[in-house]
């Protein structure tokens, strides 16, 4: 069975853009969570969709958005780059509630 | 609060030996999911082994198992024989509100 897979795998932007990173998670799996981590801040929750319904978010501003389409997949948006938005996005995903597999990250350095 | 505390940033141990990462964490729901996953160099996000809350039995994974002491609030990880390829950073997380609340991980070396 496919892991969950991430796209980009890297990326450079520059202040002020916007970015969007997508993900695929296991088959079967209808959950998928993002997080963030950074040397200073460690491993950070940003939000979780469940059949295409966002059940928790994290304390990120509104600049970071997300969704989830029917067949699971999710994407999430960041607007308005700032310099501190530079790190590697992880995606995971479950059945629900279990065990949660990662995807390979996307690095995003903003310049 | 719910947290959780791996207060070993790094430690490093010889080939073959044994080694234990130890974590505390704090939360009041009663059933809930521990997990430790190893953050190799590739920065892939592994699962290492998992706990259910709701076992007494500890887990075990073949050269990894857990000493879970549920009252105390303590997961501790424990690695048998350990391999070169066990060099990452080791993560010690629980799930609530789907989500999972992290550590700050302990950086493991293996020395040949």
């Amino acid at each position: 069975k496919a892991g969950v897979t991430q796209t980009p795998r890297y990326l450079i932007k520059t202040r002020g853009q916007q970015v969007t990173l997508s993900c695929s998670p296991i088959s079967g799996h209808r959950s998928v969570s993002w997080y963030q981590q950074t040397p200073g801040q460690g491993l950070q929750f940003l939000f979780e969709y469940f059949s295409e319904t966002q059940r928790n978010k994290g304390n990120f501003p509104g600049r970071f958005s997300g969704r989830q389409f029917s067949n699971s997949r999710s994407e999430m948006n960041v607007s308005t780059l700032e310099l501190g938005d530079s790190a590697l996005y992880l995606c995971a995903s479950t059945r629900d509630q279990e065990t949660q597999y990662f995807g390979p990250g996307t690095r995003l350095l903003v310049l | 609060a719910q947290t959780v505390t791996q207060s070993q940033p790094e430690m490093s141990v010889q080939e073959a030996e044994t080694v234990t990462l130890s974590c505390t964490y704090d939360t009041s729901e009663n059933n809930y999911y521990l997990f430790w996953y190893k953050q190799p160099p590739s920065r892939q996000m592994i699962l290492v082994i998992r706990q259910e809350a709701y076992k007494q039995q500890n887990a075990t994974e073949n050269r990894f198992s857990v000493n879970f002491q549920k009252a105390a609030k303590s997961f501790s990880l424990k690695i048998s024989d350990s391999q070169l390829g066990d060099t990452a950073m080791y993560f010690c997380a629980f799930t609530t509100n789907y989500q999972l609340i992290w550590g700050a991980g302990t950086k493991l070396i293996i020395k040949p």
